[in-house]
């Protein structure tokens, strides 16, 4: 299906444990990003990357990485897992043309014990 | 890109206006508004944007002041479904560095 997909919706992990978050977008944007969004609070960009093996930082970027090896994926990474990390985790897509509107997907419900 | 200012919440009666409205007093010359909404849970949905000169789409209204300095984010006709998170965001068009940064945004409350 075309779209913008994340896996897993649910995450329950353990402080210190490595977690991915996965993030698959069929329509070749060139743009791709992450967010976090915590209880009551607004969307905070962890990273973001314009094009493949192109990334750069957000406003959060500590604690997470993030590679693009093709156009269509953009894993977040958390390599050691903390109970601050435990959030709302929103992928997003935007070509470079058009009016630039950013699709986003469903969003990851991350647990972190 | 330049941060935006906006009323943490605003009430509106079903069927009435929805008037938001966003300062963004250091917006460049090149920096577009945005307007994104958050139903809850969801993913945020581009609403509409604009540069200097007013919008309009089958979603909303977007007026624009003459010196860009603030934005109204117009609901001709408010229903339940719209209340929301609405986001004010000012973003560089095309730029190399296409950052999109959200800010708290209106939460928008509709009542019956």
């Amino acid at each position: 299906d075309a779209g913008i997909t994340q896996s897993p919706r649910y995450k329950i992990t353990e402080t210190g444990r490595q977690v991915t978050l996965m993030c698959h977008q069929t329509w070749s944007h060139s743009y791709m990003f992450w967010y976090r969004q915590d209880l009551g609070h607004g969307l905070r960009l962890i990273y973001y990357s314009a094009a493949a093996d192109i990334t750069d930082k957000g406003e959060v970027p500590d604690g997470y990485v993030v590679s693009r090896s093709k156009t269509e994926n953009f894993p977040l990474t958390l390599e050691s897992a903390t109970r601050s990390q435990t959030s709302v985790y929103f992928c997003a897509s935007s070509d470079t043309g058009g009016n630039l509107e950013a699709f986003f997907g469903q969003g990851t419900r991350l647990t972190v014990v | 890109d330049a941060k935006t200012t906006q009323p943490p919440s605003m009430d509106c009666a079903e069927g009435r206006a929805a008037n938001l409205p966003c300062n963004h007093s250091t917006i460049s010359g090149n920096e577009y508004v945005y307007w994104y909404r958050q139903i809850h849970s969801q993913g945020p949905q581009y609403i509409i944007h604009g540069l200097k000169n007013n919008e309009t789409n089958e979603m909303a209204s977007l007026i624009i002041t003459e010196d860009r300095k603030s934005s109204t984010l117009i609901l001709p006709h408010a229903t339940l479904r719209d209340t929301a998170v609405y986001y004010c965001i000012v973003r560089i068009y095309g730029g190399a560095t296409n950052k999109l940064i959200f800010g708290t945004g209106t939460l928008l409350a509709v009542q019956p």
